[in-house]
């Protein structure tokens, strides 16, 4: 099963941009990358998916190297509301379980 | 309002007992899931479907049961045989299997089972 890989933790202050970096070294020429979003005692929420290159929407940007053997979820200006945890996922409709797999992901604090 | 709703919020069942924990979905999604989620961990899958009638173990189904009856509907049984069944409990759907779609998630249910 394809495995991903992200730090436990990262620290921030309001305002600053914060990158999380996700390995994926086995990710299959089909597998898309996938990031949630989640707060304490609620459900993940959807960021932002990407394939390869960049992909950016309102909340956060999404870099792909060339390789794909990583990605690194950019969120842009953090404030206190976006310390939550944030986890990696690959696959895609074929590989199915494959990505289902949420692993530990990484807790972000913000402090003022 | 679409969305996934899952009831009640906070569960309480003495042990020995079975519990079933409810999902409905109104996205029009074929696909559904359950997570377990213990404190400070990550989600562990439970059990998923694809579509009606046909549903696929997770990583740990052990102790758990579920249906797909109703394309709507993905509800989860702990039963008794669930060594450690207190945890938080998360559904979710999406139109197709996750990978290439995101998965939409219900508020949780916490179960406390003593």
């Amino acid at each position: 099963l394809a495995k991903t890989t992200q730090p436990i933790s990262m620290d921030s202050y309001e305002g600053q941009e914060v990158n999380i970096t996700c390995s994926h070294n086995n990710i299959a020429t089909n597998d898309y990358i996938t990031w949630y979003q989640q707060f304490p005692s609620q459900g993940p929420r959807f960021i932002i998916q990407g394939y390869k290159t960049k992909v950016t929407n309102e909340v956060a940007s999404l870099f792909i190297p060339a390789d794909r053997k990583s990605s690194t979820l950019s969120l842009p200006r953090v404030s206190l509301s976006d310390t939550a945890v944030y986890y990696c996922l690959v696959g895609d409709e074929d590989t199915g379980r494959r990505a289902l797999t949420f692993g530990s992901g990484t807790r972000l604090q913000v402090q003022p | 309002d679409g969305g996934i709703t899952q009831s009640p919020k906070y569960l309480f069942r003495k042990e020995g007992q079975n519990v079933t924990l409810s999902c409905e979905q109104n996205l029009n999604h074929d696909a559904m899931y359950w997570y377990r989620q213990d404190p400070g961990q990550g989600l562990r899958l439970i059990y998923y479907s694809q579509i009606v009638n046909d549903f696929q173990k997770g990583d740990i189904a052990e102790g758990y049961s579920v249906s797909r009856e109703k394309k709507e509907s993905f509800p989860l049984t702990v039963t008794s045989a669930q060594k450690n069944p207190t945890a938080f409990y998360l559904c979710a759907s999406s139109p197709g299997l996750a990978g290439a779609y995101e998965q939409y998630f219900g508020p949780g249910t916490r179960l406390t089972v003593t």
